[in-house]
This record gives structure tokens, C-alpha cells and sequence, in this order.
């Protein structure tokens, strides 16, 4: 089966930057996202990587790791409303498998 | 364009009832997946749909059903509700690829509470 682990709670003030992690265990996979979900909200798609190496979309960026099954997310330039749960997911062959996720506090 | 809508939005059912929960994809759309989550937990896989078939399925009972329509929409039945049904339903519509079907975008969810 697949599985992934994510620190559950991270806190961070505004204006930093923070790196949530993502450890996963897995047989194959074409690829690993981040979705950012806010309290009573549905899950909004982040980021991809298909490959190994650094994915930049504005403020956030992600990175995989094929050979260290690792990946993260990192945030920057925080703002309160970063505040909400980061799951990562393994894009599986006609299958999704989520993390346990993490819940982020920005504080000011 | 709208995006994925789901139908009900909240939905209180007694034990041993049957419930019918709806989605619609976002346009240009063709895979819809459900997931489960429960508080503080990630979204759990049931199963996905596409060209109206159940191409794969999460590790949940007999008693999770689903369905496709020719418009792309989707049905999630479930049977014999179980207090333990109790959760957020969401559905998840995305594009096929020849790599998969990544960057889904989901709907607002179906609270369940099973009493």
C-alpha cells in the first residue's frame, strides 16, 4: 500500500518562510501534490512534481524527492490567511492517496 | 464556469438507513472521485469514475456504491449507514492524461451525520 507522514502541527510567524515536510512509502507513483485546506473549506490543489527538483507558483514552492521518497512544501512571505491544514498526496495510477496533514498557525 | 458542486450540502440519516449523495464535475472535467474525511484527518479514497466505470477503489465495505452519468456526474450511495459514516464527502472532479489525473478540484463537501 502507499503511505505518507506529515509533521501534524507547525507554527511560524508572519512575514517567515516554512517548510512543511512529507515522508511517503510507496510502490509507484507519477507524482506527489500539496493541497492547502481552510477549516470548513474544501482542499484547493497547490502544487505538483512530476519529477524530481523544485516547483516554484509565486509564494509557494514544493520539491520532490524520488530517491529519498521526500518532498516538502515551503511557504514564503507568510500571511495570516496561510493559516489552514497542508496535505501532500501521492498521484497514483488512477488513485489518490492523501496525508495525514498539517495544520499550520501563522502568528503576527 | 462553475466548478464542482455538490448536493446536499448537510445531511442528518438514523442507523441502518440509505443515503444518495450528488456531484458535478467542473466543466471539461471527465473523472470525478470521492474521498471521506473525517475531523482532522486527510480526505480518504473511495473510489474514482470515469467513461461511467469504477476504475479504482479504496479500501471501504460493499455498502459504498457509486455511479456515472453520461454528463459526467456522479452519484455516491451508501447503505446500511453505520454512526462511523459520520464524515465530510467530498467529491473531486479532474482531466484523464496519459500520467494520470492529477490537479482535482473539489467541491464543498456533504456533511454526513449519521445518528
Amino acid at each position: 500500500g502507499q503511505s505518507l507522514e506529515q509533521p501534524s502541527e507547525v507554527t511560524a510567524v508572519e512575514g517567515a518562510i516554512v517548510q512543511i515536510n512529507c515522508t511517503y512509502q510507496t510502490s509507484g507513483f507519477y507524482g506527489l501534490s500539496w493541497y492547502q485546506q481552510h477549516d470548513g473549506g474544501a482542499p484547493t490543489f497547490l502544487s505538483y512534481n512530476a519529477l524530481d527538483g523544485l516547483e516554484e507558483t509565486g509564494r509557494f514552492s514544493s520539491f520532490l524527492s524520488r530517491s529519498d521518497s521526500y518532498g516538502y512544501l515551503l511557504l514564503q512571505e507568510l500571511q495570516m490567511k496561510d493559516s489552514a491544514s497542508y496535505f501532500c498526496a501521492l498521484e497514483g495510477y488512477q488513485k489518490v492517496t492523501f496525508g495525514t496533514g498539517t495544520k499550520l498557525q501563522v502568528i503576527p | 464556469d462553475a466548478g464542482v458542486t455538490q448536493s446536499p450540502t448537510h445531511l442528518i440519516k438514523t442507523r441502518g438507513q440509505q443515503v444518495t449523495l450528488r456531484c458535478s464535475p467542473k466543466s471539461g472535467h471527465d473523472t470525478v472521485s470521492w474521498y471521506q474525511q473525517a475531523l482532522g484527518q486527510g480526505p480518504q479514497f473511495i473510489f474514482q469514475y470515469y467513461e461511467e466505470e469504477e476504475r479504482q477503489r479504496g479500501n471501504f465495505p460493499d455498502r459504498f456504491s457509486g455511479h456515472q452519468f453520461p454528463n459526467y456526474s456522479s452519484e455516491l450511495n451508501v447503505n446500511a449507514l453505520l454512526l462511523g459514516d459520520s464524515a465530510l464527502y467530498l467529491c473531486a472532479s479532474s482531466f484523464t492524461t496519459g500520467t494520470g489525473a492529477y490537479e482535482q478540484y473539489f467541491g464543498p463537501g456533504t456533511r454526513l451525520t449519521v445518528t
